[in-house]
């Protein structure tokens, strides 16, 4: 059975960082491209990035260009998003998913920025 | 980057109705359409990939058609655990988008 499972989601204050972690089994990690979708409360989803099944190729929204970063760990079966100069608006729940249909998610983990 | 406008908003229809979700994109996306269910309070779950193609385990009351630019999804008899939101998703080229979705409600 597939299985994504989020975590490292919390509060945060503006501009400080955080690190999520998305652990994944039941299917083949680095075969698979891996992606970030997020969901403000009470809105949409949003893609948020991309990253390719061995890690040589990341894609990003261009909100979060130049302030987020996607990563792997394919020995772990892990995929990380490491967020810096947070913004309110950078609150959502953010789900794991697998590429390239967004096949299979995770539960979400809650990212709150707030002072 | 590729507008994905969904209608209507909001749909209320009868169990046992035929409906219809529609979905336009802003340019051409070859067919690169999913849609998706997200039930209140859970992560999304994938009907269809590439316009018309139903993921396992989904029931076949779900069908999806399109091309281009415009695309549907039919519920060919609403049942009372449909209800939901429904996005669609293209994933011709980056960035990605959906739509902002469409409510489904019963009668």
């Amino acid at each position: 059975e597939v299985q994504l499972v989020e975590s490292g989601g919390g509060l945060v204050q503006p501009g400080r960082s955080m690190k999520l972690s998305c652990t994944a089994s039941g299917f083949t990690f680095n075969n698979h491209d891996m992606a970030w979708v997020c969901q403000a409360p009470k809105k949409g989803l949003e893609w948020v990035a991309t990253i390719s099944y061995d890690g040589s190729d990341t894609y990003y929204r261009d909100s979060v260009k130049g302030r987020f970063t996607i990563s792997r760990d394919n020995a772990k079966n892990t995929l990380y998003l490491q967020m810096d100069s947070l913004r309110s608006e950078d609150t959502a729940t953010y789900y794991c998913t697998r590429a390239l249909w967004f096949d299979y998610w995770g539960q979400g983990v809650m990212v709150t920025v707030s002072s | 980057d590729i507008q994905m406008t969904q209608s209507p908003s909001v749909l209320s229809a009868s169990v046992g109705d035929r409906v219809t979700l529609n979905c336009k994109a802003s340019q051409n996306i070859n067919k690169y359409l999913n849609w998706y269910q997200q039930k209140l309070g859970e992560a999304p779950k994938l009907l269809i990939y590439n316009t018309n193609n139903l993921q396992t385990g989904i029931p076949s009351r779900f069908s999806g058609s399109g091309s281009g630019t415009d695309y549907t999804l039919t519920i060919s008899s609403l049942q009372p655990e449909d209800v939901a939101t429904y996005f669609c998703f293209h994933h011709n080229n980056w960035p990605l988008t959906f739509g902002s979705g469409t409510k489904l409600e019963i009668k």
